[in-house]
């Protein structure tokens, strides 16, 4: 039961332009929403987070949208860099819900 | 280094064999959990600790599988009588005691069941 859902596997984006990634969830309870990211051989680290109270959140170069009518969000990260490229990974959770339901996640590589 | 520790960080066995591993959390976290990684997917549920209580598993987790924490510190996830399916990256996190507080991971240890 897959609650978490990135679509695109992949994306692939020159470097100095923006890098949009998307993720759509089933459940109505999650209110909690972050992005981890991954390199090759590392545990995923974190990114950014928001709120379900709130309909954007930004970090530097990394900005998150929440759509709740829609239950999506996405991820731009402008400019993109070399060091950006990575598996970016979605999550969720739910008031007083401890764990985190993942989605798939989306590789993302910067071309030079 | 402060952060997750897993080990071993691969381990490779024969099919049948039991295979432990350890982690060792953040130390001011006292919420623990182990997550599962295959190839293409991205990291699901197992298991979770509020300090040495094990206080939610997920249906992923077989009777083959069995996690603990004694004293509230360190885990140990064991698989017994391992089956070709359980080659994966095992996920560790650490948490402090709040719903939406940020998992922190360790760098997994992979298992691969020949």
């Amino acid at each position: 039961d897959q609650q978490v859902k990135q679509n695109s596997p992949s994306l692939s984006v020159q470097e100095g332009r923006i890098s949009i990634l998307n993720c759509d969830y089933t459940n109505s309870m999650f209110d909690y929403f972050l992005w981890y990211k991954k390199y090759p051989a590392e545990g995923p680290t974190f990114l950014i987070s928001i709120s379900s109270i709130k309909d954007k959140n930004e970090d530097g170069r990394f900005t998150v949208f929440l759509n709740k009518s829609a239950k999506h969000l996405s991820l731009h990260i402008v400019p993109s860099q070399p060091g950006d490229s990575a598996v970016y990974f979605c999550a969720a959770s739910g008031s007083n819900d401890y764990k985190l339901s993942f989605g798939a996640g989306t590789t993302v590589t910067v071309r030079a | 280094d402060t952060g997750v520790s897993q080990n071993p960080r691969h381990k490779i066995t024969k099919r049948g064999q039991n295979v432990t591993f350890r982690c060792d959390p953040i130390s001011e976290h006292n919420r623990l959990y182990w997550y599962r990684q295959t190839l293409g997917q991205g990291p699901e549920f197992l298991t979770y600790f509020q300090n040495e209580a094990q206080l939610e598993k997920s249906r992923l987790l077989s009777d083959r599988f069995s996690a603990e924490r004694p004293k509230g510190s360190f885990s140990t996830l064991e698989i017994q009588r391992t089956e070709q399916g359980d080659s994966a990256m095992y996920l560790c996190a650490s948490s402090l005691d709040r719903p939406t507080g940020e998992l922190f991971f360790g760098e997994g240890s992979r298992l691969t069941v020949l």
